[in-house]
């Protein structure tokens, strides 16, 4: 499965939108891109995922780029109680698990 | 919605017991799974299923056994528990091309 990076950090004012990047540049072309965030002391949650069109949820918006080297996980308006980690992963829809990086930490301040 | 349910939230273990975790799933999963999580290492697999009475192991199995006699339950096993087994355990299920779905963890300390 290829290998994803995110910024280990980021703050968002609440109620303003929350792009968090992820980077895979060596993604291949039967990857999907998942996004699954975890709050304090609570197992993942799944977010959404996509191949290369944009998708769209009640949760979020996820962009991927053309070239499929890098997407964006958008919450439209963040609330305090999307502060957690957030967790890029690409992998194979078939594949047997997922691989965690350390993800981003999403700080929302009031 | 689906459901994965851990059995405990928190548990407190002797040095040498032998542990059990449980994990029951509600929506006929094929693919169940066993993570423990860590401060600065993140998630690591330590076991997985993908049927009844298979399993696969993940990235650390070492001091770890699973049972998978039903679908729907799927239990880690600590033979002698030790210090450095105290974590997080987190237990996930899937459907082949789906995302997991997590319990809520169980936190274990060994004492």
């Amino acid at each position: 499965d290829a290998k994803t990076t995110q910024p280990p950090s980021m703050d968002c004012a609440e109620g303003r939108a929350a792009n968090l990047p992820c980077n895979h540049s060596t993604i291949s072309g039967n990857e999907y891109v998942y996004w699954y965030r975890q709050i304090h002391s609570q197992g993942p949650q799944y977010i959404i995922h996509g191949l290369k069109n944009n998708e769209t949820n009640e949760m979020a918006s996820l962009i991927i780029t053309e070239d499929r080297k890098s997407s964006t996980l958008i919450l439209p308006h963040a609330t305090l109680r999307d502060t957690a980690v957030y967790y890029c992963i690409v992998r194979i829809a078939y594949g047997q698990n997922f691989v965690f990086g350390p993800g981003t930490r999403l700080s929302v301040l009031p | 919605d689906v459901k994965v349910t851990q059995s405990s939230r928190y548990l407190v273990k002797r040095t040498g017991e032998k542990v059990f975790l449980e994990c029951v799933q509600d929506m006929d999963h094929e693919n169940m799974f066993w993570y423990r999580q860590d401060p600065g290492l993140g998630l690591r697999l330590i076991y997985f299923s993908y049927d009844v009475k298979m399993k696969e192991k993940g990235d650390i199995p070492e001091g770890y056994s699973v049972s998978r006699e039903k679908k729907e339950r799927f239990s880690l096993i600590l033979e002698s528990a030790s210090t450095n087994q105290t974590s997080m355990y987190l237990c996930a299920s899937s459907s082949p091309g789906y995302g997991y779905t997590f319990g809520s963890g169980t936190r274990l300390t060994v004492v």
